[in-house]
């Protein structure tokens, strides 16, 4: 099966600390989805990102930012100047086959921002 | 707004009980996913559904079942539970890939106990 690994099991900042969570996935594919979604405390996954495997382009929204490089299939994203808000479970999740498997979620990577 | 809604949000059964757990979206989607969540193990998929009366195996499909009647409408059934079905279930769904819209939105999860 396809993979996708989080290393980071648990990153705890400081407020206003920059931080960078990784994702990394295996794929023979050359067409595919990339997602990353957010899992506050409340429970629900929120939708943060999707980009496809064509679209190299770093994106910033705001505080946070992605790195897609395909070269070493990783996916990363940072989140500048951290907030607590931001705590959360993070989720990275590619979907193979131009999105025609279902999402594989990593293990997930628990963000905890210290006032 | 779009959105999924599971039946409930925290359910307690006993050993051997068959239980049903309904998850219902308002966004026309084709695709319906399970996922159960567990701590150190992410999202783990049950079943998936493609189009009404369609049904796949995911990874952990053992001691599951799915009903889809109709297309806004995915049910998970534990034919017997067992207290290694204690777990958060979180049900998505989603367009068909490709569209421009394509990414998956989750429910609120049920937090089923097993006693």
């Amino acid at each position: 099966a396809q993979k996708v690994t989080q290393a980071q099991t648990e990153i705890s900042v400081v407020e206003k600390e920059d931080v960078t969570l990784d994702c990394v996935y295996e794929t023979r594919d050359t067409t595919y989805y990339l997602f990353w979604y957010k899992q506050p405390p409340s429970g629900e996954l929120v939708f943060l990102i999707r980009r496809n495997s064509f679209d190299e382009q770093n994106e910033i929204s705001g505080r946070y930012s992605w790195n897609f490089q395909k070269s070493t299939s990783s996916f990363n994203f940072t989140i500048t100047a951290s907030q607590v808000v931001d705590s959360a479970v993070y989720f990275c999740a590619p979907s193979y086959l131009s999105g025609n498997t279902p999402l594989v979620f990593g293990k997930g990577t628990r963000l905890s921002v210290i006032a | 707004d779009v959105k999924v809604t599971q039946s409930s949000r925290y359910l307690v059964k006993r050993t051997g009980e068959k239980v049903f757990l309904e998850c219902v979206q308002d966004m026309d989607h084709e695709n319906m996913f399970w996922y159960r969540q567990d701590p150190g193990l992410g999202l783990r998929l049950i079943y998936f559904s493609y189009d009404v009366k369609m049904k796949e195996k995911g990874d952990i499909p053992e001691g599951y079942s799915v009903s889809r009647e109709k297309k806004e409408r995915f049910s998970l059934i534990l034919e017997s539970a067992s207290t290694n079905q204690t777990s958060m279930y979180l049900c998505a769904s989603s367009p068909r890939a490709g569209t421009v819209n394509y990414g998956y939105t989750f429910g609120s999860g049920t937090r089923l106990t097993v006693v």
